[in-house]
């Protein structure tokens, strides 16, 4: 099926770093949307964003929508134990969402 | 405010026969989206339910079939089931247009 291309797809970082990950389209989406994902658990919506060139936070996270509306960033800044996890970013169409392939990420005390 | 809920947890069914899953949405919400997730993939949308009727459709065979109520409810049904279909089912709610918000999960285990 279609999906999104995400990098990178794991990252190993210690406590305190900064994350950044991004994700590519060859597709316009109107909305733009990163989830997090923890094992045998759904997918937790993290930020939305409608805009292209719209720059939204949500604490130490702060998210991009590009201004071709065919890619996204995700910024992580001093990451903490709980920010383990896999990390997806979604395109959303009329109906459906399409999703990366998921940026893996370990933290290492 | 109960989230989206998901019934049931885990399961385990044998090649051949057929399964129901169950989701109730969020509360306010009227469309419910079903989506696989292969082990180390993103979600794969399968289709998706407004007003009781399936809206879209992803590139799934007929096997896979759905149902809203009218409490916005639904359920997710397979039959025919293949070892390939072993993967976690999510059900994803939302108010018209807005963003969707996701269950638990439902694993199922094809054997």
């Amino acid at each position: 099926g279609q999906q999104l291309n995400q990098s990178p797809q794991s990252m190993f970082i210690q406590e305190g770093e900064d994350v950044s990950m991004n994700c590519t389209s060859s597709s316009i989406f109107n909305t733009w949307l990163w989830y997090k994902q923890d094992p045998g658990e759904g997918p937790v919506l993290l930020i939305a964003l409608y805009k292209a060139g719209e720059l939204t936070s949500n604490g130490r996270l702060t998210a991009q929508f590009g201004i071709t509306r065919k890619d996204s960033f995700l910024n992580i800044s001093a990451s903490i134990p709980s920010d383990v996890g896999i990390y997806f970013c979604a395109g959303q169409g009329a109906q459906k969402l399409v999703f990366g392939q998921g940026t893996r990420l370990t933290i290492n005390p | 405010d109960a989230g989206v809920t998901q019934s049931p947890t885990h399961l385990i069914k044998t090649r051949g026969q057929q399964v129901t899953l169950r989701c109730s949405p969020k509360s306010g919400h009227d469309t419910v989206s079903w989506y696989q997730q292969a082990l180390g993939q993103g979600p794969q949308f399968i289709f998706q339910y407004y007003e009781e009727e399936e809206r879209q459709r992803g590139n799934f065979p007929d096997r896979f079939s759905g149902h809203q109520f009218p409490n916005y409810s639904s359920e997710l049904n397979v039959n025919a089931l293949l070892l390939g279909d072993s993967a976690l089912y999510l059900c994803a709610s939302r108010y018209r247009y807005n963003e969707q918000y996701f269950g638990p999960g439902t694993r199922l285990t094809v054997t």
